[in-house]
């Protein structure tokens, strides 16, 4: 049983376009996080909910608009595509809020051509 | 001062060496240190988790943590091709999020 799964794996889209990735986790975690993982490997927090409710927003563009239907999901839609979106999006989530063991997803490799 | 330095590697090393990666770190406020391995095309796992200073020893895996220095190490020891990966340590004040290396890429040639 996959922990936390992400939908999508691979995305490529043209610039200008609107594309949403969605993720689940199964371990009734309280807390789940969006990360951004640039070509460089550098893993940089975007968002954060705790049931429902969002707790976190690192400086990310309006363009990205995060969603929480549930504290099992946490989706992520992303406005007017640009290049330089370009990276692996992982989704994390936690016990609740202060714990400290983050289960990461697989991750979805966004391409904007 | 960068928040957090990581040498990027990538660090080669034979079957059966003793692994050290290293990072420092600049914010006092850390209190939790952790190190995380990613494999190729693979999401983070946490590896390893510590709070204060001192040793920490979970099979071959080794963190060690030097608060007056700034200065946390991962040790890998009879290391193993099934490490290859890349080893992100990971910083946490407590009340705010998790602020990463950019991580090492180790490979263990057999």
């Amino acid at each position: 049983d996959t922990a936390v799964s992400q939908t999508p794996k691979y995305l490529v889209t043209q610039m200008g376009n609107d594309k949403s990735i969605k993720c689940e986790q199964n371990l009734g975690h309280d807390t789940m996080y969006w990360y951004k993982q640039d070509s460089k490997k550098f893993l940089k927090i975007m968002f954060s909910y705790n049931n429902k409710e969002l707790i976190i927003n690192e400086t990310v563009p309006n363009r990205f608009s995060p969603k929480s239907p549930d504290k099992a999901h946490l989706n992520l839609h992303i406005n007017s595509l640009e290049l330089g979106d370009s990276a692996v999006y992982f989704c994390a989530s936690s016990q609740d809020r202060v714990s400290r063991t983050q289960y990461f997803g697989p991750g979805t490799r966004l391409t904007v051509l | 001062q960068k928040e957090v330095e990581q040498d990027p590697g990538p660090l080669s090393v034979p079957e059966g060496a003793i692994v050290s990666l290293n990072c420092t770190y600049s914010n006092s406020a850390f209190q939790y240190f952790m190190w995380y391995r990613q494999y190729s095309r693979k999401g983070p796992e946490l590896l390893m988790y510590t709070y204060s200073s001192g040793n920490k020893e979970d099979g071959r895996f080794t963190a060690q943590v030097d608060k007056s220095s700034k200065y946390i190490s991962l040790f890998i020891r009879d290391s193993q091709p099934s490490d290859s990966a890349t080893y992100l340590c990971a910083f946490d004040s407590g009340n705010t999020p998790l602020v990463f290396g950019k991580g090492t890429r180790l490979s263990v040639i057999a």
